[in-house]
């Protein structure tokens, strides 16, 4: 398995401005993802962060909204941009480790935007 | 869009075993059935994966039949900590799409 963590685990931000996530793992990934999940709601995946390129995101997401960054094998962030209330949710970064096949989801960064 | 359904919600007690089932009526030859169980607050986790037939963890067992348009995620003497929403998924790379996830609660 993998130690995943997510800093910061919970904010709450005005309108109009920015957060950045990270996501650190204690091991050496393949994959890293990034979910979001609305209040009440199942996860849908965001994007593919790949190391070292352009993030390859979803229908429905796009990169001046959600600019990813992964500059290693252990380490992502996903920025949530220009926030309205309708970017409130829980952000989860989620892995698949070198060598394995299993998917783990980190702790969540629950965002509240006023 | 999910591949998977599952019903919404389930009720159960202490002791029981609870069997739940997914349909996969879109799975292809090369996808997986995985589940992943989340509790309020925190992220999903893995708990069982299989092609065909069953598998069985510490955790729970798996169950999928020859044609592999269902699969029942069954767990044994369910505890109140079991309480929990459940996602099935069929998939054939890392790029998971859930569900709605069927939402389990046991009572005492």
């Amino acid at each position: 398995s993998a130690v995943i963590s997510q800093k910061p685990s919970r904010d709450i931000c005005q309108r109009g401005t920015s957060l950045t996530i990270q996501c650190q793992v204690d091991s050496q990934v393949t994959m890293m993802f990034w979910y979001r999940q609305q209040p009440g709601q199942s996860l849908t995946l965001i994007a593919t962060a790949n190391q070292g390129s352009e993030a390859t995101y979803e229908s429905g997401f796009v990169i001046d909204k959600f600019p990813i960054s992964r500059p290693n094998l252990t380490f992502s962030t996903l920025t949530v941009s220009n926030m309205s209330p309708e970017d409130s949710s829980i952000y989860l970064c989620s892995v698949v480790i070198r060598g394995g096949e299993t998917q783990y989801f980190g702790p969540g960064t629950r965002l509240l935007v006023l | 869009l999910a591949k998977t359904t599952q019903p919404i919600s389930m009720d159960s007690y202490e002791g029981q075993e609870v069997n739940i089932t997914c349909s996969h009526n879109n799975i292809a030859t090369n996808d997986y059935i995985t589940w992943y169980q989340q509790f309020p607050s925190q992220g999903p986790r893995f708990i069982i994966q299989g092609y065909k037939t069953k598998v069985t963890n510490e955790v729970a067992s798996l169950f999928i039949p020859a044609d592999r348009k269902s699969s029942t995620l069954s767990l044994p003497r369910v505890s109140l900590s079991d309480t929990a929403v459940y996602y099935c998924l069929d998939h054939n790379t890392d790029k998971l799409i859930f569900g709605t996830g069927t939402r389990l609660q046991v009572f005492p």
